[in-house]
């Protein structure tokens, strides 16, 4: 089984303030995708990156997914409270089952 | 609102009970996926299942098993439980076709709790 880890697990900052979390895997992937997920609710999708090296942008949210497929990250640029939650990736594992990461929990102050 | 519903929403159960929890997939999928989410982590994949067939299948033992039903709608039972089976269990439903699977649609979960 491929484990993903996120960093950092936790962060905290102010409104304003821009922020990248990181998702490594020493396996390859044929696709990642990015959640959040507030409390008492399932993880809604972000976004799917497919391709080594793919960038998408959402709004303030940029995904980036590494040339090796093994690793992406996403950068939040002006952080809003409205972004806070827990920010989970995903990664494609052969036949249609996704293997989540350990989660970062962010929390923007107003 | 992803159309994906889940009852009930909360349960109590003691040491060596049965649990079966229920999941409403999204109008027009025919995939339903079970994960388990503990307190502070991540989605561990349970199983799925593809018209009404268990397809693949994580680390998780027997008296884990499930069902799918005609509609898609589907079942998740839990054998003998632990203390440790107490998490979060998300269902999510999505659409398998010939290009491969379309977007998951999470519900809001089944908070279960073992005393």
């Amino acid at each position: 089984t491929q484990l993903l880890e996120q960093s950092p697990q936790f962060l905290s900052i102010q409104e304003g303030e821009n922020l990248t979390v990181y998702c490594n895997s020493s396996s390859v992937f044929s696709s990642l995708q990015w959640y959040r997920q507030e409390p008492g609710e399932g993880p809604v999708l972000l976004v799917t990156v497919v391709t080594g090296g793919e960038v998408k942008k959402l709004k303030r949210l940029t995904f980036q997914f590494g040339d090796a497929r093994k690793d992406s990250s996403l950068h939040i640029t002006a952080a809003q409270p409205g972004d806070t939650g827990l920010y989970l990736c995903a990664g494609e594992e052969g036949t249609y089952k996704y293997i989540f990461g350990t989660g970062t929990r962010l929390k923007v102050l107003a | 609102e992803t159309g994906v519903t889940q009852s009930p929403t909360h349960l109590i159960k003691t040491r060596g009970q049965q649990v079966t929890l229920r999941c409403s997939s999204q109008s027009g999928h025919n995939t339903v996926s079970w994960y388990q989410q503990a307190l502070g982590q991540g989605p561990q994949f349970i199983f799925q299942y593809y018209r009404e067939e268990e397809n693949g299948r994580g680390n998780f033992p027997p008296r884990f098993s499930g069902l799918q039903f005609p509609n898609y709608s589907s079942e998740l039972n839990v054998n003998a439980l632990e203390l440790d089976d107490s998490a979060l269990y998300l269902c999510a439903s999505s659409t398998r076709t010939s290009g491969g699977t379309d977007t998951q649609y999470f519900g809001p979960g089944t908070r279960l709790t073992v005393l």
